[in-house]
């Protein structure tokens, strides 16, 4: 198992342009999210999905977009890129069941100039 | 609201010093508590959950809902230890979960 993807790995935009994160698992996992990292700030939770076409919003999902058409995949997107959005981007996966773990993906990092 | 707050931003100790991270939560129902780890250059991934009762790398945690708190305590820190650490909440039954702000453990020589 590949476990969760992430793609790219590092991206630049500019201002304005738009973007799709990928996200990808292999676990036949029910739950998928999506996180930013910024320092000081920990873990913020964008947008999750329980399952395919049903998705949520989390703490933070102004400026992002998200889709879940399967259970593996679950694009993030970012339709006009600012700099505050300068971040690092982590998916996890998890599977349905209370006390089970999030397994997470590498991350992308993004800088919007 | 879900809540979790980690007071310390860095951690600093000796090897073979106790070290415990805080972490408080905020919330009104039933929650499932857990730390995850991100070591350098790696993947975060889970440490423990408080439901497994179990001891992690030496690593334990103890669900205190009468203070709504969840510490990490480590008798005797060792270098390979440090590492970024971060306490997350989810409601029992849930699939939302929440993180803190992290704390960032240095262990010295």
């Amino acid at each position: 198992n590949a476990g969760v993807t992430q793609t790219p790995k590092f991206q630049v935009l500019k201002t304005g342009q738009s973007m799709t994160l990928q996200c990808a698992q292999d676990m036949n996992h029910e739950y998928m999210s999506w996180y930013r990292q910024d320092p000081g700030m920990g873990l913020r939770l964008i947008h999750y999905s329980v399952g395919a076409g049903i998705t949520d919003q989390g703490e933070v999902p102004n400026g992002y977009n998200v889709s879940r058409s399967t259970t593996e995949d679950f694009p993030l997107r970012l339709l006009s890129a600012a700099p505050s959005q300068t971040s690092v981007y982590f998916c996890a996966s998890s599977p349905g069941h209370s006390g089970n773990e999030q397994f997470f993906g590498p991350g992308t990092r993004l800088t919007v100039l | 609201a879900q809540r979790v707050t980690q007071p310390e931003k860095l951690l600093s100790v000796f090897k073979g010093a106790p070290v415990e991270l805080k972490c408080n939560y905020s919330y009104s129902g039933s929650p499932e508590l857990f730390w995850y780890v991100q070591y350098s250059r790696q993947r975060l991934q889970l440490l423990l959950r408080h439901i497994s009762r179990e001891s992690i790398k030496g690593f334990t945690a103890d669900l205190n809902k009468g203070e709504t708190s969840f510490h990490l305590k480590k008798p005797f820190a060792q270098e390979e230890d440090s590492a970024m650490y971060y306490c997350a909440l989810r409601a029992t039954g849930g699939f939302k979960t929440i993180f803190g702000a992290g704390t960032r453990l240095f262990v010295k020589a």
